[in-house]
Parts: structure tokens; sequence; C-alpha cells
């Protein structure tokens, strides 16, 4: 169950900035902190924001994240070739009780 | 170096049951809570069960409750999750996973996956 919203698509050329939307409720982004994994195919995802806006040790500063009331947004800078990959957000959720996650963002690099 | 070896996955029938393993390493296993997550072919994560540092609070999405299990044992360092009841639906590939909780509540490290197929 995807309670969270993201377009299914974004796309750039190198160089350019891309943004992906994610949108939730009270419960969720709302009221807790909001999260971003990258994903290639056939691997498993890799932890790129969390708490809103922080990088972990080893993720480029090209990748930042925000929120805004129930939305959160991630952007990606300066954007390669090998950002390729699906995106997606994440946050507790009280009502539910658990992890939501977001539908998911192809990004292509054109 | 932060380890999570997922073991168990297969192929079983409807109505059948699995038992997935996680043996952990590279950090203190007893003081973290421990996630499933898995995944269907070609679609999107989905969180399936927590569970917290000493075994005594879990959660679980709607889906599974009631069939599945998770469990843990801190002296092996190991994560559990038993299901029953199988359904088609629940074919995905299962991600053992550590959850975080300081600036915020997050899954930091995952593993590498064990794919679960039920089917006749």
């Amino acid at each position: 169950q995807s309670v969270l919203t993201q377009p299914p698509s974004a796309s750039g050329t190198p160089g350019q900035r891309v943004t992906i939307s994610c949108s939730g409720s009270s419960s969720n982004i709302g009221s807790n902190t909001v999260n971003w994994y990258q994903q290639f195919p056939g691997t498993a995802p890799k932890l790129l924001i969390h708490s809103h806006y922080q990088r972990p040790s080893g993720v480029s500063d090209r990748f930042s994240g925000s929120r805004s009331g129930t939305s959160a947004s991630l952007a990606i800078s300066r954007l390669q070739s090998d950002d390729e990959a699906d995106y997606y957000c994440s946050a507790w959720d009280d009502s539910l009780n658990g992890y939501v996650f977001g539908t998911g963002t192809k990004v292509t690099v054109l | 170096e932060v380890q999570l070896v997922e073991s168990g996955g297969g192929l079983v029938q409807p109505g059948g049951s699995l038992r997935l393993s996680c043996a952990v390493s590279g950090f203190t296993f007893s003081n973290s809570w421990m996630t499933w997550v898995r995944q269907a072919p070609g679609k999107g994560l989905e969180w399936v069960a927590n569970v917290k540092q000493d075994g005594t609070e879990k959660y679980y999405v709607d889906s599974v409750k009631g069939r599945f299990t998770i469990s843990r044992d801190n002296a092996k360092n190991s994560l559990y999750l038993q299901m029953n009841s199988l359904r088609a639906e629940d074919t995905a590939v299962y991600y053992c996973a550590r959850d975080r909780i300081d600036s915020g509540t997050y899954i930091d490290y995952w593993g590498q996956g064990t794919l679960v197929t039920v089917s006749s």
C-alpha cells in the first residue's frame, strides 16, 4: 500500500536540476521525518536523505531534501548519467504504526 | 563493515509456510530496531514489519497481520520472519533492514534481499 504519492517519472539532461515531489498526510509527512532512497535495478535500496534533509556520509551534496507541511521534495542538481535510478520517499505513519513508502519515481537522464 | 544477509527464500505453494532469516554483523544488533521490507516484481517498496530491540514490541502491515511473525535472537545477531498461509500476492523480494531512531525515524542499512515466490 503506497500512501505517499510521487510522479512516476522525471527526466533531465546532464547538468540540469531535477525535482521529485512526495505528497502525504498529517499522520506521516506532517508529523514525522521524511527519508529518500535510491534504487538501481536488481539491487537493494540505498538511503539517500534522512530526517528531511540530512545526507548520510558518502552521499553526494548534489542530492538535497526538503519538507513543507504534508509534502516533501528531493532535488538532484548537476544531473549525471549514473543518477538514472528509481527514487522512493518514506516516512513513519502514526495511524498505520508503520513505515509508508512513496509510489516511486524513475529518473531518466536524456 | 555492516552486513545483513538474508536467507530462506524460495518457491512455495499457496497456503504454505516459509521462514526467512537475516544474519547481521558490523553493528550492535541488540541496540537496534529491525525491519522487513518487501518488493513485488516490478513494483514499489512495502514495509512489512518491525521489532523492538528486546522483541517486546512488534508492528505489522495490515495485509500480513495474523499470518506473519517477526522475531529476533540477540544472542545470534539474527532476525526472522515466519510466513504462514502464503498467498500469490506475497511474492516479492524480502529485505532485512535496520531501523534508526535519532534525528528522525528511518531505515538505514539494507540486506541484498531474498526472493519468495508463491505459486502452484
